[in-house]
């Protein structure tokens, strides 16, 4: 059964800071990789979809990268703002099941 | 396209009341699927449909759950009878294709059983 690890679930950091989360998978069998934000009482947003074949997605100041052999992630927020804040999950396709999901990281970014 | 639109968004009511969510997907999307989300569990995959069809149920916790697709445009999902262990945040989401795509998620209904 796959699982889906975020580390850290909270992470809070000052305003321009460079930073990374963290994801990692159980098996390595994926074909891609989702990256979602959630802000409080809100839906999710997709953010980047990395394919197997691909190491790294960008859009804008977010780059994903995906190393299937270690079943590791990892989203990089450049000069992070505070509107940067939310919940991040990542989320890969397993079995039977379209989508498996992390629990997220819960980032603050403090002006 | 207006997104994925849920109704409603807040509701409260008492254990033993029927609970009915309501999902509105993306034009065009094929699939649509239904999550439920807590702080313990996180986001968990309840059911999703094919072309209106269930495809695969077995995240349903128990009997009281059931869910419906009776078109393209519209699906439920039906809490009877609601307990306090059913307070949560529900999420209705859609898809072109299934596994693997990226999907496109509702605001959410936060239910809450006293």
């Amino acid at each position: 059964k796959q699982e889906v690890t975020q580390i850290p679930a909270a992470l809070s950091v000052p305003e321009g800071e460079n930073l990374v989360l963290n994801c990692s998978f159980t098996d390595s069998a994926i074909y891609n990789l989702q990256w979602f934000r959630q802000d409080p009482g809100k839906g999710l947003t997709s953010l980047l979809l990395i394919q197997s074949s691909q190491r790294e997605q960008t859009s804008g100041r977010l780059n994903a990268s995906l190393d299937k052999s270690s079943g590791r992630s990892t989203l990089y927020i450049a000069a992070s703002q505070p509107g940067d804040s939310a919940t991040y999950l990542c989320a890969v396709p397993s079995g039977n099941t379209p989508l498996v999901f992390g629990k997220g990281t819960r980032l603050s970014v403090i002006a | 396209d207006a997104g994925v639109i849920q109704s409603p968004r807040h509701e409260v009511t008492e254990m033993g009341q029927e609970v009915t969510l309501r999902c509105k997907p993306i034009s065009g999307h094929d699939y649509l699927f239904w999550y439920r989300q807590t702080m313990m569990r996180g986001l968990e995959l309840l059911i999703y449909f094919n072309n209106n069809v269930p495809i695969d149920d077995s995240g349903m916790p128990e009997d009281r759950f059931s869910a419906k697709m009776p078109n393209a445009s519209f699906s439920t999902l039906k809490i009877q009878p609601s307990e306090p262990r059913d307070s949560a945040v529900y999420f209705c989401a859609s898809s072109f294709f299934g596994h693997g795509d990226e999907q496109y998620f509702g605001p959410g209904t936060r239910l809450t059983v006293t």
